[in-house]
């Protein structure tokens, strides 16, 4: 199972803000490990969208923001679109476990 | 441009093994390690371990110890991930990712690669 955890699921309607959490511990989050958020659509590979806790690789829209504090970490998007439904991840570095590599549990993101 | 090009889908019976290629292309190939990535129908992603190709040093999840072996074939810019004594619950989809370098986390990721374990 995941050390990181998120919520399930999140919605908005069109134009709106919201928000995913990734609440990790003291060994990786707490530790200062970079948190990364990945993208993935319906039947397609994840996608890098948020790196270093707070870059955005080239091309992701600036909508998408990323932040880190103490032993979590949050995902923004602002102005939901349509195309913005798909399940987003974060990944960090854990120093506790031979999984060294750790994926959060995923959150769908509905628009309604 | 960069891509990661993943080998296709696979049957396989419980108890055999399975073998999986992601070929790169567009970058350096012995410049970025790769990571092995899968996810179960509807689950979320599991990381598996991680192969630099530029030595072949690996790290693998202490789930998969014992039954996975990454490798690399620098001469065609190839890793390869094989996965033994399959069972009913390695049915997934099998991702190549590789590790950015300027930007971190898993920046290109190759298509996916889907296997299913049945009797």
């Amino acid at each position: 199972q995941s050390v990181l955890t998120q919520p399930p699921s999140v919605s908005g309607a069109p134009g709106q803000r919201v928000t995913i959490s990734c609440t990790g511990s003291s060994s990786n989050i707490g530790a200062g490990y970079d948190v990364h958020w990945y993208q993935q659509l319906p039947g397609t590979a994840p996608k890098l969208l948020i790196y270093g806790n707070s870059n955005r690789p080239s091309g992701v829209p600036d909508r998408f923001s990323g932040s880190k504090s103490g032993t979590s970490a949050s995902l923004a998007i602002s102005g939901l679109q349509a195309e913005d439904e798909a399940d987003y991840y974060c990944q960090s570095y854990d120093s506790s476990l031979s999984a060294h590599y750790v994926f959060g549990t995923g959150t769908k993101v509905t628009v309604l | 441009q960069v891509q990661l090009v993943q080998s296709g889908a696979e049957v396989k019976k419980p108890g055999a093994s399975v073998k999986v290629s992601c070929k790169a292309s567009g970058y350096t190939f012995t410049s970025y390690y790769m990571h092995w990535v899968r996810q179960a129908p509807g689950q979320g992603l599991e990381w598996m371990g991680i192969i630099n190709p530029s030595g072949g040093s690996t790290s693998y999840a202490q789930k998969f110890q014992g039954r996975v072996t990454m490798t690399r074939d620098t001469s065609t810019s190839t890793v390869y991930m094989e996965l033994s004594s399959l069972r009913s619950e390695d049915t997934a989809v099998y991702y190549c990712a590789r590790e950015g370098v300027s930007v971190y986390g898993m920046d290109v990721w190759g298509q996916g690669t889907t296997v299913t374990v049945s009797s």
